[in-house]
């Protein structure tokens, strides 16, 4: 159980377009997705924190215009990354959990991530 | 502020040999601890968390708030060990982040 899915796994585009990442919870409703993102050989980053049916909240340094985190429902959070250029590319990987950021007792459960890369 | 340290990048043993991987914090109040492990091609999973006081896998790993350190212990490393792992801080107040260590690749060689 707790299986998180993650799409697309790759994908490679052109600079100045926008790409959407989804992240799924398939056997699980969660109330709370995280969004990470990884450089190489590098730890993993928290970028921003999403509830359902209320707007994302954003780390510090990471331009909310920039990466658009929709979660609309208890299963489905997306990041869209716009006008993307080469430095946004990177590994972007998120996490669901069943509790709501105030409830810290409920792990998270991670996607396979994203590996997203601007030419 | 809050940071995770792992101080190994690379941590090499051959099999059945002890392992501890090590994991520094600091954070002022009452942290959560976790390791996570990435096994290769997999997702990152959780491993054990220090409020469990459990062993996964004949892994075990006792927070020592006076040393504010996190160290991941096996007594005897199996190749099926070979990951990456990751210590991982929660704060204590109403939050669910976590803040992740650099990682540390553990590789059990035959």
């Amino acid at each position: 159980g707790a299986v998180v899915s993650q799409h697309p796994s790759w994908v490679i585009c052109k600079s100045g377009t926008s790409v959407k990442i989804e992240c799924r919870s398939l056997d699980f409703q969660a109330t709370t997705m995280f969004w990470y993102r990884q450089f190489p050989k590098q730890s993993l980053m928290l970028m921003a924190t999403s509830n359902e049916g209320s707007k994302a909240t954003y780390e510090q340094g990471v331009e909310k215009d920039k990466f658009l985190i929709n979660h609309a429902s208890l299963t489905l959070s997306t990041l869209t990354v716009t006008s993307a250029h080469p430095e946004d590319s990177s590994f972007y990987i998120c996490s669901a959990t069943t509790g709501g950021d105030l409830y810290s007792n409920q792990p998270q459960h991670f996607g396979d991530g994203t590996r997203l890369s601007i030419l | 502020a809050q940071r995770v340290t792992q101080p190994e990048k690379l941590l090499s043993v051959f099999k059945g040999a002890p392992v501890e991987l090590k994991c520094n914090y600091s954070y002022s109040g009452s942290p959560e601890l976790f390791w996570y492990v990435q096994y290769s091609r997999q997702r990152l999973q959780l491993l054990l968390r220090h409020i469990s006081r459990e062993s996964i896998k004949g892994f075990t790993a006792d927070l020592n708030k006076g040393e504010t350190s996190f160290h991941l212990k096996k007594p005897f490393a199996q190749e099926e060990d070979s990951a990456m792992y990751y210590c991982a801080l929660k704060r204590s107040s109403n939050t669910g982040k976590l803040i992740f260590g650099q990682g540390t690749t553990l590789q059990v060689k035959p």
